[in-house]
């Protein structure tokens, strides 16, 4: 299957300052990526949808203001989390595909805990 | 109530066993169905992925559909060792893999 893959696999930072994670599609051109956030012992929870060139759809619930997704490549997606606070911390984890009728593939995820 | 439901587990069977992995839903609207298998440190990867009821086969996994009860099923048989493993179920209303709904993932432990 095609690689997804996701930096940093785990990241710690203070309270108030902003963490952005990186997701790359490594041997096929992402027109989509999707991020999830999954909480201990809870399911994975699609946060938004990105297509590349336009703006992320965010899911309800999900501020956009504070999770900050850029989608500038078709390779390459970002999800930034602004003034992170403990209730953050969370697994945030996407997946990638390169049309309507492909499968998306994910990444290994990224561990955010924020102290 | 949640979407989806899927028992944590563990689930622990000794090798050989058949296994067998379920999910239930609430929303009628959900037309495709789809199983992940998720190793530690590692993304899900799709296993099965079915469209409306019905059966589908492959290999030593076989992936079941009833609309009519909204439940849906994983056997896997002849287990090894290596299908240890956490076992999410996902849906999802949309074609293309959009706005798809988890369950919480069962872990299956298979013992040599």
């Amino acid at each position: 299957g095609a690689v997804v893959s996701q930096h940093p696999s785990r990241v710690i930072c203070k309270s108030g300052t902003s963490v952005k994670i990186e997701c790359r599609s490594l041997d096929f051109q992402a027109t989509t990526m999707f991020w999830y956030r999954q909480f201990p012992k809870q399911s994975l929870m699609l946060m938004a949808t990105s297509n590349e060139g336009s703006k992320a759809t965010y899911e309800q619930g999900v501020e956009k203001d504070k999770f900050l997704i850029n989608h500038a490549s078709l390779t390459l997606s970002t999800l930034t989390v602004t003034s992170a606070h403990p209730e953050d911390s969370s697994f945030y984890i996407c997946s990638a595909r390169w049309s309507m009728n492909t499968e998306a593939f994910f990444g290994q995820g990224t561990r955010l805990t924020v102290v | 109530q949640k979407e989806v439901e899927q028992d944590p587990g563990p689930l622990s069977v000794p090798e050989g066993a058949i296994v067998s992995l379920n999910c239930t839903y609430s929303n009628s609207a959900f037309q495709y169905f789809m199983w992940y298998r998720q190793y530690s440190r590692k993304g899900p990867e799709l296993l099965m992925y079915t469209y409306s009821s019905g059966n589908k086969e492959d290999g030593r996994f076989t992936a079941q559909v009833d609309k009519s009860s909204k439940y849906i099923s994983l056997f896997i048989r002849d287990s090894q060792p290596s299908d240890s493993a956490t076992y999410l179920c996902a849906m999802s209303a949309y074609t293309g893999f959009q706005k798809l709904v988890f369950g919480t993932g069962t872990r299956l432990l298979v013992s040599p």
